[in-house]
């Protein structure tokens, strides 16, 4: 198992264009989790799935942002009509979602809104 | 969620110990403590936790004070490759990590 995988590494693209990142899971992790991260700053929450269920999304994911992880395996982080502010290090995570079992994160997929 | 507070930045020269703290005054008796890193570049990786007790494993120790109010990172011999950001997290058993902004590490040759 090679780790978390996350698709594309970068991602150019103009305002108004709709963008879709990739992220694999440790395979028997059932936990995935998004986050966001700018320059200078940590990650930032966006969203949780246990299985195929999102259990929960932050305030931070607007209406333009949608995800999703069909049965339970892959997840996709879809971003509509993007925006300059939504450039930025999107991180992909999974766990076992057991006891305090440790998030293992991927290296990242970075976005740059032109 | 719980805060805590963390140094924004700590330099350490190579081969010696680094004492990295985090304050956590409003912590609750069902969190835990946990640690991050980020190297440049990287995603965040885990560096270890614990409740109450102190810890080692064999990337760090973590110190606990005994009223749980703060907590120490120690890596006992800094190396280059430890120059990262180091993130101080109080985490409820089952829930998601949240992150602070986190010390920046720069260690010197």
């Amino acid at each position: 198992d090679t780790g978390v995988s996350q698709d594309p590494r970068h991602k150019i693209t103009k305002r108004g264009q709709n963008v879709t990142f990739r992220c694999d899971p440790i395979s028997e992790h059932n936990r995935l989790y998004w986050y966001r991260q700018t320059l200078g700053q940590g990650p930032e929450f966006l969203t949780y799935f246990q299985n195929e269920a999102q259990l929960e999304k932050s305030r931070l994911l607007s209406d333009r942002f949608s995800a999703e992880r069909p049965k339970g395996s892959f997840s996709t982080l879809e971003i509509q009509r993007t925006e300059q502010g939504d450039s930025a290090m999107y991180l992909c995570a999974s766990s076992l979602g057991e006891l305090n079992t440790e998030a293992f994160f991927g290296q990242g997929t970075r976005l740059t809104v032109v | 969620d719980a805060k805590t507070t963390q140094p924004n930045s700590m330099e350490s020269n190579e081969e010696e110990p680094v004492h990295l703290p985090c304050n956590h005054s409003t912590i609750s008796g069902t969190d835990y403590i946990h640690w991050y890193r980020q190297l440049p570049s990287q995603g965040p990786e885990y560096v270890i936790h614990g409740l109450t007790s102190n810890v080692n494993n064999r990337m760090a120790s973590l110190a606990i004070a005994e009223d749980r109010k703060s907590s120490t990172l120690i890596l006992h011999r800094a190396t280059l490759r430890d120059a990262a950001v180091y993130y101080c997290i109080l985490k409820a058993s089952y829930d998601k990590v949240i992150f602070g902004p986190g010390t920046s590490l720069s260690v010197i040759p």
